[in-house]
């Protein structure tokens, strides 16, 4: 099974900071990693698919890339509406999906 | 619009069973891979099920196999998580999912509340 390492486990950031998550695949999974936000009592939101394509209507200061099985969410600058928690998620169609542990990026 | 709408969760006893429903509109169901995801207070997202869109294949997380049950009805747009034999760990928000494709987004239910407890 593919296992997502994700880090850090929690991020403490400034508005207008940059801000890197990291997620390590425990084997290559080609480009298929999306990463979510996700607010409390909310369902987790889409920000990125395939590695580093940006889902309509996300704001540009999210991107994401990919460097063999370690993928990046960066945002840049922070805005206030981006404290809450960020999964990654490895994904194909018609198999089982493996999720991050979560960052939470607090204030 | 395209809309997942979760129902059937509550309170169950340990060792009881609960059926989930999740009804979808606004797109061509059995055109899509369905899936529930969990998510237990203050913790994180973690996959349960698959299901594919003509509902011959299927595949579960290692903790519930064998207890839960995935299946989906296309000619009433409605899928069905049924869990037997529930633990206190099975207690979670749980989320109904449709896979992207065809250009079109993943889209997530707004889930339904399971608690398991005596």
């Amino acid at each position: 099974d593919i296992q997502m390492t994700q880090s850090p486990s929690t991020l403490s950031a400034s508005v207008g900071d940059r801000v890197t998550i990291t997620c390590r695949a425990s084997q290559s999974i080609s480009r298929w990693l999306a990463w979510y936000q996700q607010k409390p009592g909310k369902a987790p939101k889409l920000l990125i698919y395939k590695a580093s394509t940006l889902e309509n209507g996300v704001p540009s200061r999210f991107s994401g890339s990919e460097s063999g099985t370690e993928f990046t969410l960066t945002i840049s600058p922070l805005q206030p509406d981006d404290f809450a928690t960020y999964y990654c998620q490895h994904y194909q169609s018609y198999s089982p999906w493996t999720f991050g542990q979560g960052t939470k990026v607090e204030i | 619009q395209v809309q997942l709408v979760e129902s059937g969760g509550g309170v169950v006893q340990p060792g009881r069973s609960l059926r989930l429903s999740c009804v979808a509109s606004g797109f061509t169901f059995s055109s899509y891979g369905m899936h529930w995801v969990r998510q237990a207070p203050g913790r994180g997202l973690e996959w349960v099920a698959v299901i594919w869109y003509d509902g011959n294949d299927k595949y579960y997380a290692d903790s519930v196999k064998g207890r839960f049950s995935i299946s989906r009805d296309n000619s009433r747009n409605i899928m069905h998580l049924q869990m037997n034999s529930l633990r206190v760990e099975d207690t979670a928000v749980y989320y109904c999912v449709r896979e992207s494709g065809g250009g079109d987004s993943v889209v997530w239910g707004q889930g339904t509340l399971v608690t398991v407890s005596s």
